[in-house]
């Protein structure tokens, strides 16, 4: 398996615009997960699904942030608009099943607003 | 509302040296511990996971142990190298939400 797979790996773009990033989990896994690494913050969960299903957005700091996942490959983080206090690198993850197995990371999306 | 802390913040060693490092969070209510390695630029790769029944793991020269009661983990290095320098971090998975909190992390530098 390729691993959990993420693009764009960069994106640079201006305060104001919209910002997708997707996601494509391991084969398999159930569970996914988006998380956002900042200096100040560390490591953030966002917002988690099984089965396709979002089932904690308690992380998702504002409306502008906006989470889907429409089949069991492919899910998309969204921030419209986007503020330069957004720059950061987005993290996706995926599981076979939360409580027990590991989580496996993607290389990440580094996202500067500019 | 669980916290993890990770310390020393930052570590050199020489080449060859065991080390420890450590991780400690506040609520042993945790279902998982899992040690991560990130490297500057790149996504994370997972170590070691321990399961809050097991005590400890092992992968070739890396051990990691687990005492969920005292809210404790360390991950030992065994004769280090340079390509062992990198962030490592330590993650806990707990409560009702079933949420991965993270610790800010280690950076380990091997001295050649």
């Amino acid at each position: 398996d390729a691993g959990v797979i993420q693009s764009p790996r960069h994106e640079v773009t201006e305060m104001g615009q919209e910002v997708t990033l997707r996601c494509k989990p391991i084969s398999g896994h159930d569970y996914l997960f988006w998380y956002r690494q900042t200096m100040m913050r560390g490591l953030e969960l966002l917002i988690y699904f099984n089965n396709n299903v979002p089932i904690d957005d308690s992380g998702m700091p504002e409306d502008r942030f906006s989470a889907k996942m429409p089949n069991a490959s492919f899910s998309t983080l969204k921030i419209q608009p986007s503020e330069p206090r957004d720059s950061a690198v987005y993290f996706c993850a995926s599981s076979l099943s939360s409580g027990g197995d590991e989580q496996f990371f993607g290389p990440g999306t580094r996202l500067t607003v500019l | 509302k669980q916290e993890v802390t990770q310390i020393p913040a930052a570590l050199s060693v020489p080449e060859g040296e065991n080390l420890v490092l450590n991780c400690s969070f506040t609520d042993s209510a945790i279902y998982n511990l899992q040690w991560f390695r990130q490297d500057p630029g790149k996504g994370l790769t997972s170590l070691l996971l321990i399961q809050s029944s097991q005590r400890e793991q092992t992968s070739g020269r890396l051990n990691a142990s687990l005492d969920k009661s005292s809210g404790r983990s360390t991950l030992y290095i065994a004769a280090s190298q340079p390509g062992d320098s990198a962030t490592y971090l330590c993650a806990v998975l707990s409560g009702s939400a079933r949420q991965l909190t993270f610790g800010s992390g280690t950076q380990l530098t091997v001295l050649p």
